[in-house]
C-alpha cells in the first residue's frame, strides 16, 4: 500500500521564478493538504484540497495557488518565488474532508531551494 | 486562532531511560485533537500518539503515553524506555474539526547510548 508521495524531493528555483510541486495521497485518501515548513519550524498550513475544491486556506498570499485531480492528486504551484519561500513543503492526506478526525499521513516533502 | 507551544527546542535522554516532552496550547473551543508527530532526519512525518480532548483517559500507545492537562492546557509526551530510534523531531498539534492542524516549533530529542 503506497503511501503519500511527493515529486520532486529536491529542486533549486532562483527568485521570481515559478514552480509546481506534485503530491499523490495514500490509497483510499480523498483529501489533500499542503504545509510549509521552513528551516527549524514547525509546520505551517498553506490549504487543504477536498472534492476538487480549496476548502480551506492558511494565511498565505495568493501566489500560493493550487488544484486537485479527480484522482485525488494535488498540486501546489507557487508564483514569483522569494528568498523566504525556501522550505521543505509537506503533502498530507487523510479522508473525509474537513469532518475527519483522524490523523494525516505526511509524504517526505519537496526540499525548494530559492536563490 | 489556536497556538501550540513546545518550550523544549532540545533535549536529551540515556537509552532504555524515560523522557518527558512538553506542549501547552490555546484554544477557545471544547472540541479538539491533540497529536504528537515525530520527524526523523528522513523527514516523513509520522503520528506517534492522539488524544481526542472529549476523554479524559490519557492515551497510550506502546512506550509513549501522554498526560493531558485540559484545564491547564498542557499535553505532554512521555517516551518510557528510549531506544536510539527515539531520535527525531517531535511536533506538538491541534486540529479542530473543519480546521486546520497547528503545530508548535518541535524539540529535538537526541538519544545517548
Amino acid at each position: 500500500d503506497a503511501g503519500v508521495t511527493q515529486s520532486p524531493t529536491h529542486l533549486i528555483k532562483t527568485r521570481g521564478q515559478q514552480v509546481t510541486l506534485r503530491c499523490s495521497p495514500k490509497s483510499g485518501h480523498d483529501t489533500v493538504s499542503w504545509y510549509q515548513q521552513a528551516l527549524g519550524q514547525g509546520p505551517q498550513f498553506i490549504f487543504q484540497y477536498y472534492e476538487e475544491e480549496e476548502r480551506q486556506r492558511g494565511n498565505f498570499p495568493d501566489r500560493f495557488s493550487g488544484h486537485q485531480f479527480p484522482n485525488y492528486s494535488s498540486e501546489l504551484n507557487v508564483n514569483a518565488l522569494l528568498l523566504g519561500d525556501s522550505a521543505l513543503y509537506l503533502c498530507a492526506s487523510a479522508t473525509g474532508g474537513a469532518r475527519y478526525t483522524g490523523e494525516l499521513f505526511f509524504g517526505e516533502g519537496s526540499r525548494l531551494t530559492v536563490l | 486562532a489556536q497556538t501550540v507551544t513546545q518550550s523544549q527546542p532540545e533535549m536529551s535522554v540515556q537509552e532504555a531511560e524515560t523522557v518527558t516532552l512538553s506542549c501547552t496550547y490555546d484554544t477557545s473551543e471544547s472540541d479538539y485533537y491533540l497529536f504528537w508527530y515525530k520527524q526523523p532526519p528522513s523527514r516523513q512525518m509520522i503520528l506517534v500518539i492522539r488524544q481526542e480532548a472529549y476523554k479524559q483517559q490519557n492515551a497510550t500507545e506502546n512506550r509513549f503515553s501522554v498526560n493531558f492537562q485540559k484545564a491547564a492546557k498542557s499535553f505532554s509526551l512521555k517516551i518510557s524506555d528510549s531506544q536510539l530510534g527515539d531520535a527525531a523531531m517531535y511536533f506538538c498539534a491541534i486540529y479542530l474539526t473543519g480546521n486546520q492542524f497547528y503545530f508548535g516549533t518541535g524539540t529535538s530529542l537526541t538519544v545517548i547510548p
